[in-house]
């Protein structure tokens, strides 16, 4: 079974400070983990993806694969950041096809 | 590019009744996932179709079932409506079925079940 925790539904920071939003999975095999984002009324749309290893908007999210954890991250926090965000993991293609699991999400809030 | 569309917008429908909610995906793709988005519940996903055959399922009861038509355009269906039906339902497209393919979401179809 897969599985996908966000332990903080809400998370408040200030303009300028550091923000980290926790993911923590658990699969038996080797994952892929997302992160999706939703702008007040926008659709959800991919931030980024582990395999990438890209940095989307300042955002960067690194696979432990010990702790089994996919936090994302961003030095400077923007009130423009201010959504919903969902972890999200996808399983071997021959098992799971194109399924995503999703956590349950964290409202991030950048106060001015 | 159109994104995804999803008709209806939103639904009002009695308990007992069925519904049938419909996905275009972008063009060209050629996978459909739908997904039962509730505050309870969260994200979770009902089924994903591929050139016309249904490829996962999520664990939901046999009410819950959909197609895939040959041009990729996709429709659910809820029959016997229960108050717990009331949700977002999201339709999401990727160019094939598999996570090396991003997926797109859709704007969502607003179900309430009274």
């Amino acid at each position: 079974a897969q599985r996908v925790t966000q332990p903080e539904k809400l998370l408040s920071v200030f303009k300028g400070a550091p923000v980290e939003l926790k993911c923590n999975y658990s699969y038996s095999g080797s994952p892929e983990l997302f992160w999706y984002v939703q702008y007040s009324r926008q659709r959800l749309q991919l931030l980024l993806r582990h395999i990438s290893r890209e940095s989307i908007k300042g955002f960067t999210a690194d696979l432990n694969k010990g702790e089994t954890s996919f936090h994302l991250k961003k030095p400077f926090a923007q009130e423009e950041d201010s959504a919903m965000y969902y972890c999200a993991l996808s399983g071997r293609r021959e098992t799971s096809g194109s399924r995503l699991t999703f956590g349950e999400g964290t409202q991030l809030t950048v106060n001015p | 590019k159109a994104g995804v569309t999803q008709t209806p917008r939103y639904l009002i429908k009695t308990r007992g009744q069925q519904v049938t909610l419909s996905c275009s995906p972008i063009s060209g793709h050629r996978s459909v996932s739908w997904y039962q988005q509730t505050p309870g519940q969260g994200l979770q996903f009902l089924f994903e179709y591929f050139s016309e055959t249904q490829r996962n399922k999520g664990n939901f009861p046999g009410r819950f079932s959909g197609r895939q038509f040959s041009n990729s355009r996709s429709e659910m269906n809820v029959s016997t409506l229960e108050l717990g039906d009331s949700a977002l339902y999201l339709c999401a497209s990727s160019l094939y079925e598999g996570r090396d393919y991003e997926q797109y979401f859709g704007p969502g179809t607003r179900l309430t079940v009274t």
